[in-house]
């Protein structure tokens, strides 16, 4: 149980395109979804954190008008990079949290590795 | 500060040795605490939890809280060579905040 799905697993992408990355919870609703972004040889950063139904809370420094999260369901979410440069190319993760269970709780989905040409 | 700290390694220990993996945090506030292993090119994945002082342990692995001193260590005893890894601390107070992580080598 408690498994969380991306979709898609690795995409390359030409500069000035968009990208959506889906994030699903497959076999629990989640309260809470987590996007982090991890560069080469550095740990997970935090991007945002989105509730179903509510507007995405983005940490300092994510541009929120370049990284669109919507969390439309209690299973889905997705990450939306606008407008992609070169210096977007990183590992994106996603996690979520049950809505039954502590909120300490997260369950990682396995990334999503952009390349930004 | 940052607020989870760990030494980047690399830490290499041979095969059947004790690894040792440390991380200290600087909010007291903190409430949870969580190791996780990440593999090159994946997700990380959860391997302990840990909420009270003392140690906890499962398998192979035992992990170290002590509050008062704002550290939580991790220990894998009988360490293989598919443990080589990088290994995240993280604490829980609202939100997650994860440590740079200790890259692990496990020689055969």
């Amino acid at each position: 149980g408690a498994v969380v799905s991306q979709h898609p697993s690795w995409v390359i992408c030409k500069s000035g395109t968009s990208v959506k990355i889906e994030c699903r919870s497959l076999d629990f609703q989640a309260t809470t979804m987590f996007w982090y972004r991890q560069f080469p040889k550095q740990s997970l950063m935090l991007m945002a954190t989105s509730n179903e139904g509510s507007k995405a809370t983005y940490e300092q420094g994510v541009e929120k008008d370049k990284f669109l999260i919507n969390h439309a369901s209690l299973t889905l979410s997705t990450l939306t990079v606008t407008s992609a440069h070169p210096e977007d190319s990183s590992f994106y993760i996603c996690s979520a949290t049950p809505r039954q269970g502590g909120t300490d709780t997260q369950y990682f989905g396995p990334g999503t590795r952009l390349t930004v040409l | 500060q940052k607020e989870v700290e760990q030494n980047s390694g690399p830490l290499s220990v041979p095969e059947g040795a004790i690894a040792s993996l440390n991380c200290t945090y600087s909010d007291r506030g903190s409430q949870s605490f969580f190791w996780y292993r990440q593999y090159s090119g994946k997700s990380p994945e959860l391997i302990m939890s840990i909420y009270s002082n003392g140690d906890k342990e499962d398998g192979r692995f035992t992990a170290q809280l002590n509050k008062a001193s704002q550290y939580v260590s991790l220990l894998i005893r009988d360490s293989q060579p598919s443990d080589s890894a990088t290994y995240l601390c993280a604490v829980y107070r609202s939100q997650f905040y994860f440590g740079t992580g200790t890259s692990l080598t496990v020689i055969p």
